[in-house]
């Protein structure tokens, strides 16, 4: 089982409309969440950390549920900038031994 | 923001030969560094943990005599693919926290390594 799994998608929508994406993680010691954002050919780049409250940046809301190892990326009213690679990413370990595990990505591709 | 960069950004080189990437901190000291490897369409793997001035720390399954890194100053890790082969052909990118929690790491734009 991978330690943190995403559906890879693609996720094709138009302009406008809401979506959401979902991770799983398997570490239940895991501390910290995130979201980034990768184009393609590109690196990595912090979208988001996810917050046990939960915690909304603009058109972006993030979840976590650790009872269920669940985290969740919401964005509303879709850009064609928004198409991109999105990957949960999962902080382990403790200080000075830490590292962060990338899921594997949910492509998004949003259409005129 | 923290900037990291990458040098080279991309590298074709013969099978057997050895490739050194340069991974720098540009505005900030990072007493630590992570070295990623990307396949197409995979997701990002951690090889290594890149301490300044100890030996680096791998991830299970990567050899480390092939993967040879150093940490040698708070700005500058690199990474050296020796005897590399076509298996090795990869997107290699590093990435350096600013923060003593790990809470926002700055990644490198990242070398793409052709060996043929």
């Amino acid at each position: 089982r991978k330690e943190v799994e995403q559906d890879p998608g693609p996720f094709n929508v138009p302009e406008g409309a809401t979506v959401a994406f979902n991770c799983t993680y398997s570490n239940s010691a895991s501390q910290s969440f995130f979201w980034y954002r990768q184009d393609c050919r590109k690196e990595p780049k912090l979208l988001m950390s996810v917050y046990s409250s939960g915690n909304e940046d603009g058109r972006f809301t993030a979840q976590l549920n650790r009872a269920s190892q669940y985290i969740s990326l919401l964005i509303r009213d879709s850009k064609l900038s928004d198409s991109a690679t999105y990957l949960c990413v999962v902080k382990e370990g403790f200080t000075g031994f830490q590292k962060l595990v990338f899921g594997t990505g949910t492509r998004l591709l949003v259409s005129p | 923001g923290a900037v990291v960069s990458q040098h080279p950004s991309w590298v074709i080189c013969k099978s057997g030969t050895s490739v050194k990437i340069e991974c720098r901190s540009l505005d900030f000291q990072a007493t630590t560094m992570f070295w990623y490897r990307q396949f197409p369409k995979q997701s990002l793997m951690l090889m290594a943990t890149s301490n300044e001035g100890s030996k680096a720390t791998y991830e299970q399954g990567v050899e480390k005599d092939k993967f040879l890194i150093n940490h040698a100053s708070l700005t500058l890790s690199t990474l050296t693919v020796t005897s590399a082969h076509p298996e090795d052909s990869s997107f290699y990118i590093c990435s350096a926290p600013r923060d003593r929690g790990y809470n926002e790491q700055f990644f490198g734009p990242g070398t793409r390594l052709t060996v043929l």
